[in-house]
């Protein structure tokens, strides 16, 4: 029974590259967040998917940020143009999402760093 | 809006002492509150978790929780500290429903041997 996975685990870019962060989902689960986490800095909100669904993107960057959830494969979080301030290690967590109180499960995160 | 304060940033504290993190939300809606623990490197693990019922919350470890309505709070204490217990932990809290986390900033526990 395979936890949340996400890959790759380390990513470096130069500015201005494009980062592609994969997360695949606990077993049965449809649901899936994405959170980032700055040095020094707790876990902060950005998108929210269900399959073929973004259900909340209140906490993307308007610009270079975008979050997908297909029907087959993995969650792809695509960030186009990277800046040295996008560095971070990103989370994402899944949960079933039925009704009532579903626990959000974590992956080990990718650290991007940008150079 | 909910938000989440951790008032310690950094506690110290020797091997087999006992230890309390603290943590204070607000929000103007009933919530769900959470620890969760990050070891260096890692993910988040979950501690423990209120959502309804007793207001004292057993989790694993060791480690336990009291949420305090009247105060809204939601301190985690453990009567006896490991070296294995340092990390990050994070006080988290949500509303009631597949809403995402709101995390606080994170204290840091370094057990001293």
């Amino acid at each position: 029974n395979a936890g949340v996975m996400q890959n790759p685990r380390h990513l470096v870019r130069r500015r201005g590259q494009e980062a592609r962060l994969r997360c695949s989902p606990m077993k049965g689960h449809s649901h899936v967040y994405w959170y980032r986490q700055l040095p020094e800095e707790g876990l902060k909100f950005m998108v929210y998917l269900q399959k073929e669904n973004i259900i909340d993107e209140s906490g993307m960057p308007k610009e270079r940020f975008s979050a997908e959830f297909p029907k087959e494969g993995p969650s792809i979080l695509r960030i186009q143009q990277v800046v040295r301030g996008d560095s971070a290690a990103y989370f994402c967590a899944s949960s079933r999402g039925t009704s009532g109180y579903n626990e959000q499960f974590f992956g080990p995160g990718t650290r991007l760093t940008v150079l | 809006a909910q938000s989440v304060t951790q008032l310690d940033s950094q506690v110290p504290v020797f091997e087999e002492a006992p230890v309390e993190l603290r943590c204070n939300y607000s929000s103007s809606v009933s919530v769900y509150l959470f620890w969760y623990v990050q070891y260096p490197n890692q993910g988040l693990q979950l501690l423990l978790k209120y959502l309804s019922g007793s207001t004292l919350v057993k989790g694993i470890n060791g480690f336990e929780a009291e949420f305090n309505k009247s105060q809204t709070s939601f301190h985690l204490r453990k009567p006896s500290v490991h070296i294995s217990d340092t990390a990050e932990y994070f006080c988290a809290v949500t509303r009631v429903g597949n809403t995402p986390l709101v995390f606080g900033k994170g204290t840091r526990l370094s057990v001293i041997a």
